[in-house]
């Protein structure tokens, strides 16, 4: 079975500030994991994965996640935030089937 | 428009009535999924299919909820019977294969 922590329901941080969002992985088999950005009333948008290639994965819009075993974490970080980058996050993880089981969601605010 | 459509985007109904939604998928993609997230929460896996069978349905899935996916191209989610708990945001997403999933914008369900 695969489930998905996300730690801290609510981050903010000032412009220009480091973006840390948390997520802790569960799973029995190798695990593949995501990372879903979603704006209000919107779909999900993939940021990025990793599916057991480089433990660093660079994404979209400056975002980059990394895989670490011994932790089970896949933490998101950006260097510098930007108002847009307003939104909620999401981790995912998918043990190899098909189904993505998401975490309960951080929502990152931005301020200038 | 290539990505994944949803119709329709809002349907407020009265608990009891049924309710279809529809999704078309990305063309050339094979498998499509519904979840299914409630304010405050990640998606939740519902149900997916691979072509035109289904292949996997969550316990969520209860006997009033009905998917179907004609032809393999687009897929309808029926709920019968409404209840107040069905009221959530309906997301549908497909991908070709095991690839990148892509999300439609979603069917926010009003159940009053």
């Amino acid at each position: 079975a695969q489930s998905v922590t996300q730690l801290g329901s609510h981050v903010s941080v000032s412009e220009g500030a480091l973006v840390l969002l948390r997520c802790n992985y569960s799973s029995s088999v190798p695990p593949y994991l995501f990372w879903y950005v979603q704006y209000p009333n919107q779909g999900l948008q993939l940021l990025l994965k990793y599916t057991s290639a480089a433990t660093l994965v660079k994404g979209i819009n400056g975002f980059e996640a990394e895989f670490k075993k011994s932790e089970t974490s896949f933490h998101l970080t950006k260097p510098s935030a930007h108002m847009r980058d307003a939104a909620e996050y999401f981790c995912a993880v998918s043990g190899g089937t098909d189904k993505l089981i998401f975490g309960t969601g951080t929502r990152l605010q931005v301020f200038p | 428009d290539t990505g994944v459509s949803q119709d329709p985007r809002h349907k407020i109904t009265k608990r009891g009535q049924n309710v279809t939604f529809r999704c078309d998928p990305i063309s050339e993609h094979n498998r499509l999924y519904w979840y299914r997230q409630t304010l405050g929460q990640g998606p939740e896996f519902l149900t997916y299919f691979q072509n035109e069978a289904q292949l996997e349905k969550s316990r969520l899935l209860s006997d009033r909820f009905s998917a179907e996916r004609p032809k393999g191209s687009f897929s309808t989610l029926e709920i019968q019977r409404t209840e107040q708990g069905d009221s959530a945001m309906y997301l549908c997403a497909s991908s070709f294969g095991q690839g990148q999933a892509f999300f439609g914008q979603g069917t926010r369900l009003t159940v009053v």
